[in-house]
């Protein structure tokens, strides 16, 4: 079983819709994070949870973009009105946590797709 | 802060070829550096990570890493390359925890040729 599912995988849109993705990871992660990756770039931290609480939301765009992780466990993130400028591949990683700091560190999800027409 | 630049965004080598990826860093702390592949249309994962245990690291599929505090560089070697290597490659470092946001280079698609 994938320690991070998301779903959908691929989502084509219309600039000026709404748009939402799941991540749904094995429970028992406390840390949950939201990258968004454009073409040719590395990803880029969008918003970071502990438990259910926002810690970094410094890179989301709050107009338009938002991200909740209601119980703790799966998280959504959502695009309302979605532009051209955000199709990307949006990854979701949670912290695995391990006896040692070599076994610590950030698991991905495989992505979701996104193209906005 | 921190920042990771990764010098070239593709490389070409030929199958059984050493395998030589880029990597420098900043940090305003101790950094924990991080070498993640991508294949098509999929997630990130892990081939190794630098915590400070180790300057010389060892991944997964014969990858391995050189921690070199007076270069600033964390570059990724593999002695021979195989047709299965040809990815895209993100270097990542996380100042303070080694589960702290990642902040990515560029990333530098591997092309493996027979």
């Amino acid at each position: 079983e994938a320690e991070v599912a998301q779903s959908p995988r691929y989502k084509i849109t219309e600039k000026s819709q709404a748009v939402a993705f799941w991540c749904d990871p094995i429970s028992g992660h406390a840390t949950l994070y939201w990258y968004r990756q454009i073409l040719g770039q590395g990803p880029e931290l969008l918003v970071q949870f502990q438990d259910e609480s926002v810690v970094d939301d410094s890179q989301l765009p709050k107009d338009r973009f938002s991200a909740e992780r209601l119980k703790g466990v799966d998280s959504t993130l959502k695009i309302q009105p979605a532009e051209l400028g955000d199709s990307a591949m949006y990854l979701c990683a949670v912290r695995r946590i391990g006896g040692t700091p070599l076994e610590e560190t950030q698991y991905f999800g495989p992505g979701t797709r996104l193209l906005v027409l | 802060a921190q920042s990771v630049t990764q010098l070239g965004s593709h490389v070409s080598v030929s199958e059984g070829a050493l395998v030589l990826l880029r990597c420098n860093y900043s940090s305003s702390v101790p950094p924990y550096l991080f070498w993640y592949v991508q294949y098509p249309n999929q997630g990130l994962q892990l081939l190794l990570k630098y915590t400070s245990a180790a300057t010389l690291v060892k991944g997964i599929n014969g990858f391995e890493a050189e921690f070199k505090k007076s270069e600033t560089s964390f570059h990724l070697t593999k002695p021979s390359a195989h047709m299965s290597d040809a990815a895209e490659y993100f270097c990542a470092v996380s100042g303070g925890t080694s589960y702290g946001k990642l902040t990515f280079g560029q990333g530098t698609i591997l092309t493996v040729h027979p």
